[in-house]
């Protein structure tokens, strides 16, 4: 099946700070990728879908200038988590739809976020 | 809205038992459903999926039934194996929708022993 890769896998750090996470599909173009958010115990909740070449749509309750979202290619989204807090640390996953076809998703395997 | 309800675990079987994990949606529309697989360290996994009433997604020995009249897809294995330990999401996607986003259950961790 095609491939997602997200980097880092697991990151640290210090309250303040920003953050970015890439997503890339490596072997398709994605015109639409999505952005999940996991909590211990929890299912997966979707943050914002990101359009190549336009701005991200966000679910109800996500800051968009705290959860910065470009897609700025066929292959690559990033999400900057701006001036991050303790209460920012989760599981951040993205998949990817394959342009083409409706129904099928490739995920990412995740990025650990720590903030301290 | 759309919303997806899976049972909770976890669920601890030994090797070669009978899996049943239950799964039943809400959603406007006729949705896709699928069973997703999220191995430990790793991203999730596609691990079955249907498309329309009475269809029945299978792979690896899992299978799954569309049932529009009891909402619900729940994924059964007759013989677990030890690698089958997992956490298993199950999900809908509305073709209609403008996006197809997936809208995901909690999650049931598996633990198979041997």
């Amino acid at each position: 099946g095609a491939v997602v890769s997200q980097h880092p896998s697991w990151v640290i750090c210090k309250s303040g700070t920003s953050v970015k996470i890439e997503c890339r599909s490596l072997d398709f173009q994605a015109t639409t990728m999505f952005w999940y958010r996991q909590f211990p115990k929890q299912s997966l909740m979707l943050m914002a879908t990101s359009n190549e070449g336009s701005k991200a749509t966000y679910e109800q309750g996500v800051e968009k200038d705290k959860f910065l979202i470009n897609h700025a290619s066929l292959t690559l989204s990033t999400l900057t988590v701006t001036s991050a807090h303790p209460e920012d640390s989760s599981f951040y996953i993205c998949s990817a739809r394959v342009q083409g076809l409706s129904t099928e998703a490739f995920f990412g395997q995740g990025t650990r976020l720590t903030v301290v | 809205g759309n919303s997806v309800t899976q049972m909770e675990g976890p669920v601890t079987l030994s090797e070669e038992a009978f899996l049943t994990i239950n799964c039943t949606y809400t959603a406007t529309g006729y949705p896709s459903l699928f069973w997703y697989v999220q191995y430990p360290g790793e991203g999730l996994q596609l691990l079955l999926k249907a498309t329309k009433a009475d269809d029945k997604g299978s792979n690896k020995g899992f299978e799954a039934t569309y049932r529009k009249e009891t909402t619900s897809f729940h994924l059964e294995k007759g013989s677990v194996q030890v690698s089958d330990s997992a956490v298993y999401f199950c999900a809908l996607s509305d073709p209609l929708g403008a996006t197809n986003k997936l809208i995901f259950g909690t999650g049931t961790l598996l633990a198979v022993q041997p």
